[in-house]
């Protein structure tokens, strides 16, 4: 299993420039999240899903949008970067609350995207 | 609301110290709560959980200990290693919800030969 793996690893973007996260997970989990992280601030959670087509906000979501057309992927869209979106992005994957797993919820990170906005 | 409140760093100690991580929270309902641990270069890995009050997690060394009494979840290692070397994370996973991880910002240790 290769778990959860992010494409690009790094990307650099001028201001009002359009880009798109990729997101993939083979361990067949319902649940995936995209999270930020910047310096002094831990990672904050940008938007989540509960399950294929389904998406919801989570602590930070403006500047964002994203898609869950299978189940394996969650897509991050910048529509028109700014540099306040300089960071790096993490995604996450974990099976349903109430899974038969004993590591249910635990949540299994990528090794996340660097992007620098010029 | 949810939130974590963690050490501030960076930590730098010699090989073989004690290490101790201070962790807080507060939360409504009976969170969850987990350290992580990001190595260099690398996403963060689950060192840690604990579910319920008074629960120890344990893994690697590390322990934490649910403290609900005080709202604490602080790490701790004995004797500490060079590879420990990392940012170390603690979070809350609410119990509402779509049970969402909350972070602390991180505390980056050091260790020295």
């Amino acid at each position: 299993n290769a778990g959860v793996t992010q494409t690009p690893k790094f990307r650099v973007l001028k201001t009002g420039q359009s880009m798109t996260l990729l997101c993939a997970q083979d361990m067949n989990h319902e649940y995936m999240y995209w999270y930020r992280q910047d310096p002094g601030m831990g990672l904050r959670l940008i938007h989540y899903s509960v399950g294929e087509g389904t998406t919801a906000k989570g602590e930070v979501p403006d500047g964002y949008n994203v898609s869950r057309l299978k189940k394996q992927n969650f897509l991050l869209g910048l529509e028109s970067a700014a540099p306040s979106q300089t960071s790096v992005y993490f995604c996450a994957s974990r099976l349903p609350h109430g899974g038969t797993s004993g590591r249910a919820l635990e949540q299994y990170f990528g090794p996340g995207t660097r992007l620098t906005v010029t | 609301g949810n939130s974590v409140t963690q050490m501030e760093g960076p930590v730098t100690l010699s090989e073989e110290a004690f290490l101790t991580i201070n962790c807080t929270y507060t939360a409504t309902g009976y969170p969850s709560l987990f350290w992580y641990v990001q190595y260099p270069g690398e996403g963060l890995q689950l060192l840690l959980k604990a579910t319920k009050a008074d629960d120890k997690g344990s893994n690697k060394g590390f322990e934490a200990t649910y403290r609900k009494e005080t709202t604490s979840f602080h790490l701790e290692k004995g004797s500490v290693q060079v590879s420990d070397s990392a940012v170390y994370f603690c979070a809350l996973r609410s119990s509402t919800g779509a049970n969402n991880l909350f972070f602390g910002t991180g505390t980056r240790l050091t260790v020295i030969p």
